[in-house]
């Protein structure tokens, strides 16, 4: 069953603790891409990469890291230095980044202690 | 400035009737634009994408318009039913060189189907 897997559902985060979101896909695809989604607001881009080892900033990276160690996986920190953490975040995929639909995660919903 | 602006905010409609809704954009060098559904804790789901040259996309139900000269698209839904109870968000794609692309969103319609 080919997919984006994103865990977890929920996640609850206490005051300068780091936490990090999982993403996962199997679609062989070589673009990933992290972003926020807040109430009213369109979806905003964290950090993206178009290939294994490489990775870019967003329009919205500060108080975020990410690695792409693996093809499959392209994980997601939020820091102690991002100060307004509570939104749900959405993981995406796509065959590069020139054109192509992106594919989406079910997402995870973070939330502050 | 690249923005894409949806209309209306949100909407509600009887189960079988039909809605059509709206997105405006200012997004250059355009590239494509895509209609994505958003069920409610989801990720979003690509319903239709459209280039430059094509001014009608169907999928089952939706149809999708663009109209590249107002810089103009619409997302018509037919025979509604209690599933397509979602947010629909509007993408506008601009392509820069051929290097990469950026996707602009917007905020999205939200459209509940009441029975």
């Amino acid at each position: 069953d080919g997919g984006i897997t994103q865990s977890p559902k929920y996640l609850f985060r206490k005051e300068g603790q780091n936490v990090t979101l999982s993403c996962e896909q199997n679609l062989n695809h070589d673009a990933m891409y992290w972003y926020r989604q807040d109430p009213g607001q369109g979806l905003r881009l964290i950090y993206y990469s178009q290939i294994v080892n490489d990775f870019q900033k967003g329009d919205i990276a500060e108080g975020y890291s990410v690695s792409r160690e693996k093809k499959e996986s392209f994980p997601l920190t939020v820091t102690s230095a991002q100060k307004n953490p509570t939104a749900f975040y959405l993981c995406a995929s796509s065959i590069s980044v020139v054109g192509e639909t992106q594919y989406f995660g079910p997402g995870t919903r973070l939330l502050v202690l | 400035k690249n923005q894409v602006e949806q209309s209306p905010q949100s909407l509600i409609i009887l189960e079988g009737k039909n809605c059509t809704l709206q997105c405006n954009y200012t997004v250059s060098p355009f590239s494509n634009l895509r209609w994505y559904k958003q069920d409610t804790g989801r990720g979003p789901v690509s319903l239709t994408i459209m280039t430059f040259s094509e001014n009608t996309k169907s999928n089952g139900r939706y149809t999708a318009t663009l109209d590249a000269d107002t810089k103009q698209s619409s997302l018509h839904i037919t025979a509604s039913q209690l599933s397509d109870s979602a947010s629909y968000i509007c993408v506008v794609s601009a392509e820069y060189g051929g290097a990469t692309n950026k996707l602009i969103f917007g905020t999205g319609t939200l459209l509940a189907v009441q029975p």
